[in-house]
């Protein structure tokens, strides 16, 4: 039973270059969460999405940053005109269902991406 | 907004000893709580999760206990292993409904 899948686990993106992010999350999950994570620090919360949706976007940059979720593929996580202050570990979780509905179920996390932006 | 600290940044133990994990956290409203594991170039890994009409849960070898009056969380590792050796970090439901909240993390290195 395959995890949350993330890939490229690295990338190496020059300052305005476009980034893209993928996730695929596990089976029978249709919730999708990404995190951001800076060097020794815990993660943020970026976006929420479900199939064709974004749920909550509350912790995502207004500019170059944007996320989708279609109803066929993975999750695409998407910096556009990257800056050296992009460069982090962009994980991503998938629960069966919302993570604070009445019945909380833990987030699955995949292994990242690590961007590095030169 | 919510704040989730934890008291020690790095943690070292010997290989045998029981390990204690504290976090503290700032919104009374949080009522779901859940310990992670993250080793060097991974994702965080589920350890434990506890809900806030809970005070104690245990697992396999770990603990977790709840303290809504002072707002503390604690993981607590008993017979602590080398395999153990990770950053373990706190993440506590917030306002939005959907994000955890995670902290800094502390690192535990587990000595022979």
């Amino acid at each position: 039973n395959a995890g949350v899948m993330q890939n490229p686990r690295h990338l190496v993106r020059r300052r305005g270059q476009e980034a893209r992010l993928r996730c695929s999350p596990m089976k029978g999950h249709s919730h999708v969460y990404w995190y951001r994570q800076l060097p020794e620090e815990g993660l943020k919360f970026m976006v929420y999405l479900q199939k064709e949706n974004i749920i909550d976007e509350s912790g995502m940059p207004k500019e170059r940053f944007s996320a989708e979720f279609p109803k066929e593929g993975p999750s695409i996580l998407r910096i556009q005109q990257v800056v050296r202050g992009d460069s982090a570990a962009y994980f991503c979780a998938s629960s069966p269902r919302d993570s604070q509905g009445s019945n909380n179920s833990p987030l699955h996390f995949g292994n990242g991406t690590r961007l590095t932006v030169t | 907004g919510e704040s989730v600290g934890l008291h020690l940044p790095t943690l070292s133990v010997q290989e045998g000893d029981n390990s204690i994990i504290n976090c503290a956290y700032s919104n009374s409203a949080s009522d779901y709580f859940i310990w992670y594991k993250q080793e060097s170039g991974k994702g965080p890994q589920f350890i434990i999760d506890i809900r806030s009409n809970m005070d104690k849960r245990q697992g396999q070898r770990v603990t977790v206990l709840l303290n809504k009056t002072v707002k503390h969380l604690s993981l607590q590792i008993a017979a602590t292993q080398p395999g153990d050796s990770a950053v373990y970090f706190c993440a506590v439901s917030g306002d939005s409904g959907y994000a955890l909240n995670f902290g800094k993390g502390t690192s535990l290195l587990v000595t022979p």
